[in-house]
């Protein structure tokens, strides 16, 4: 079985600062990928980044990037230089070896301050 | 690409009424998946579709509950009969079967209310 947990429910931040969104799995499979989606008011799911288990570095995308501890099952996500925009529900999600089935944390709501 | 389209956006019926769901996958992926997302459950898979064929249904509340998958381009999801308890929103997904290029893309989702 897969799990996936998001400490954090909420957390806040002041607009051009920096923050971390905490995540911890669990997983049998040797080979798997991480996954962050953003979740607007809108309600569309959006993914931010991604990272693959077998690799070591972590895995950036502009202002968003990873920390990726494999040994400690942990997946954080890091964004620099917030943005109004950036408020959002952040959901943490594995994908398990062959196993096409995502499993997703609680979400942790961010919201981002003028 | 248009990207994952479903419909409709919102959904209001009564207790006992049926109610489908419609998704249209971005062309050429290979997987389809659909969600439920409630307060208390979070996001929880459903059902995915290979090629148009079911391959895991374990995530299906009860048997009021049936998905299809007609042809690559088109999927439904029925409750019949709907229950004030299924009340969420539902996400429709897809993804090329390509391994390595296996990000699922969401649609906009369908909030449903069952009154």
């Amino acid at each position: 079985a897969q799990t996936v947990t998001q400490s954090q429910p909420e957390m806040s931040v002041q607009e051009a600062e920096t923050v971390t969104l905490s995540c911890t799995y669990d997983t049998s499979e040797n080979n798997y990928y991480l996954f962050w989606y953003k979740q607007p008011p809108s309600r569309q799911m959006i993914l931010v980044i991604r990272q693959e288990a077998y690799k070591q570095q972590n895995a950036t995308e502009n202002r968003f990037s990873v920390n990726f501890q494999k040994a400690a099952k942990s997946f954080s996500l890091k964004i620099s230089d917030s943005q109004l925009g950036d408020t959002a529900m952040y959901f943490c999600a594995l994908r398990g070896g062959s196993n096409y089935k995502l499993t997703f944390g609680k979400g942790t709501l961010l919201t981002v301050n003028p | 690409d248009a990207g994952v389209i479903q419909s409709p956006r919102h959904e209001v019926t009564e207790m006992g009424q049926e109610v489908t769901l419609r998704c249209k996958p971005i062309s050429g992926h290979d997987y389809l998946f659909w969600y439920r997302q409630t307060m208390m459950r979070g996001l929880e898979l459903l059902i995915y579709f290979n090629n148009n064929v079911p391959i895991d249904d374990s995530g299906m509340p009860e048997d009021r509950f049936s998905a299809k998958m007609p042809n690559a381009s088109f999927s439904t999801l029925k409750i019949q009969p709907s229950e004030p308890r299924d009340s969420a929103v539902y996400f429709c997904a897809s993804s090329l079967g390509d391994y390595l290029l296996e990000t699922q893309y969401f649609g906009p989702g369908t909030r449903l209310l069952v009154l």
